[in-house]
């Protein structure tokens, strides 16, 4: 079935390193993904998003790696501030046999960086 | 401009209750989605619906349910309450249905939280 997971519950980075964050996702048909990022007692927030006929794209200080061989998202922070802590979640866009979309969403990774 | 309001924030329901939560969709935006969120299980979909019309569901009992008005306003219901229903939900809005242009970033709202006793 489709699933759209995280290989780590919680990351803890040091102030100014670099994060990564990785998600697997099973629906190789999916073709949109994007990364949120969701603060405590707030509401998920876009980050960035990336087309599968992409392998990178960057942001500010964002980056999203695409490997579509092995189903493997992941999302680069560069220089981790504290503002970054927060829970980051990725998301698929798939497609319903009746021909419509939803987005799944995987469980989340909680990123602490520590001072 | 206007994010996306949703309105209660918070609220406590007992078992057999229900619920009537409702979201403003950033002006403009025709598409509003509902989601669930627990601790673990991430954001659940529950159904999109645009320009008044349910588009999309998710795998929830008819227990769940919902409606958008003309002005893309959306309200979704819960019926007969379940202690498993105690989540924070989610409303999102889009200007688009989702996968219209295999793109579309969506707009969250902060979240009702509901708790069942």
């Amino acid at each position: 079935g489709e699933s759209v997971g995280l290989h780590l519950p919680t990351l803890s980075v040091q102030e100014g390193d670099n994060s990564i964050i990785n998600c697997a996702y099973s629906n190789s048909a999916s073709d949109y993904f994007i990364w949120y990022k969701q603060e405590s007692g707030k509401g998920p927030q876009f980050i960035i998003d990336i087309r599968s006929n992409m392998d990178k794209r960057q942001g500010q200080r964002v980056t999203v790696l695409l490997n579509k061989t092995v189903k493997h998202l992941s999302l680069q922070i560069a220089a981790t501030q504290p503002g970054d802590s927060a829970v980051y979640f990725c998301a698929d866009l798939a497609r319903f046999t009746s021909g419509t979309y939803k987005y799944i969403f995987g469980t989340g990774t909680r990123l602490k960086v520590l001072a | 401009k206007a994010g996306v309001t949703q309105t209660p924030r918070y609220l406590i329901k007992t078992r057999g209750q229900q619920v009537t939560l409702s979201c403003s969709p950033i002006s403009g935006h025709r598409s509003v989605s509902w989601y669930q969120q627990t601790p673990g299980q991430g954001l659940q979909f529950l159904f999109e619906y645009f320009s008044e019309t349910q588009r999309n569901k998710g795998n929830f009992p008819g227990r769940f349910s919902g409606r958008q008005f003309s002005n893309s306003r959306s309200e979704m219901n819960v019926s007969t309450l379940e202690l498993g229903d105690s989540a924070l939900y989610l409303c999102a809005s889009s200007l688009r249905l989702a996968g219209y242009t295999n793109t579309g970033e969506l707009f969250f709202g902060e979240g009702s939280r509901l708790t069942v006793l």
